[in-house]
């Protein structure tokens, strides 16, 4: 398998532009995670799913981040309009989530380096 | 919610050392404990795990021990090398229920093993 695939690696864009970020979770997962990473705040979560579904967003700081799941095998992460504090390291992660604990494991992508000018 | 604490920020260790990594979690609940590594420009990646009806766990030269009664865990690394210089995050998670595998992460050990 691929792993989870995030795009792109690097985006730089203009404070007030749109920011989208992709991600393709691992086949058969059923949960899809974002996570930001900045060295203030270290790893936050911002938003997951289970089975297409938003669970929980009560880590998105702003009306100006959404996130959706159009299917199970890809999701996006908008930033409308970005702002320079918006600059972070994005991370997509996905697991197989079950009643058995032993598949409960959190599979991360490499990540999207986003900075806002 | 839950809240990890993760100590230390940063652990300078010779090669051939030992390096200890202590986390320290607040709910109770928690019942699965993993250990991920992120190296430079990557994500993180799991390294080892431990869940609550298990004291220690052990994979080569890692292993992590769990202390319910106090709410803590600890990442062992025997005979560092140069290569496990990296980021590890401590994290807890209610398994199962409807938490879905949510992780609560630690804020992260800078590990630089010299040679």
């Amino acid at each position: 398998d691929a792993g989870v695939i995030q795009s792109p690696r690097h985006e730089v864009t203009e404070m007030g532009q749109e920011v989208t970020l992709r991600c393709k979770p691992i086949s058969g997962h059923n949960s899809l995670f974002w996570y930001r990473q900045t060295m203030m705040r270290g790893l936050e979560l911002l938003i997951y799913f289970n089975n297409n579904v938003p669970i929980d967003d009560s880590g998105m700081p702003e009306d100006r981040f959404s996130a959706k799941m159009p299917n199970a095998s890809f999701s996006t992460l908008k930033i409308q309009p970005s702002e320079p504090r918006d600059s972070a390291v994005y991370f997509c992660a996905s697991s197989l989530t079950s009643g058995d604990l032993a598949k409960n494991i959190q599979y991360f992508g490499a990540g999207t380096r986003l900075s806002v000018l | 919610g839950e809240n990890v604490e993760q100590h230390p920020s940063t652990l300078s260790v010779q090669e051939g050392d030992s390096a200890v990594i202590k986390c320290t979690y607040s709910d109770s609940a928690s019942n699965y404990f993993p250990w991920y590594k992120q190296e430079l420009g990557k994500g993180p990646q799991l390294i080892i795990d431990i869940r609550s009806n298990v004291g220690e766990k052990k994979d080569q030269r890692i292993a992590v021990t769990l202390n319910k009664t106090a709410k803590h865990f600890s990442l062992h690394i025997t005979e560092t090398q140069p290569e496990d210089s990296a980021v590890y995050f401590c994290a807890a998670s209610i398994g199962g229920g409807t938490s879905y595998g949510k992780l609560t992460f630690g804020q992260g050990t800078i590990l630089t093993v010299h040679p």
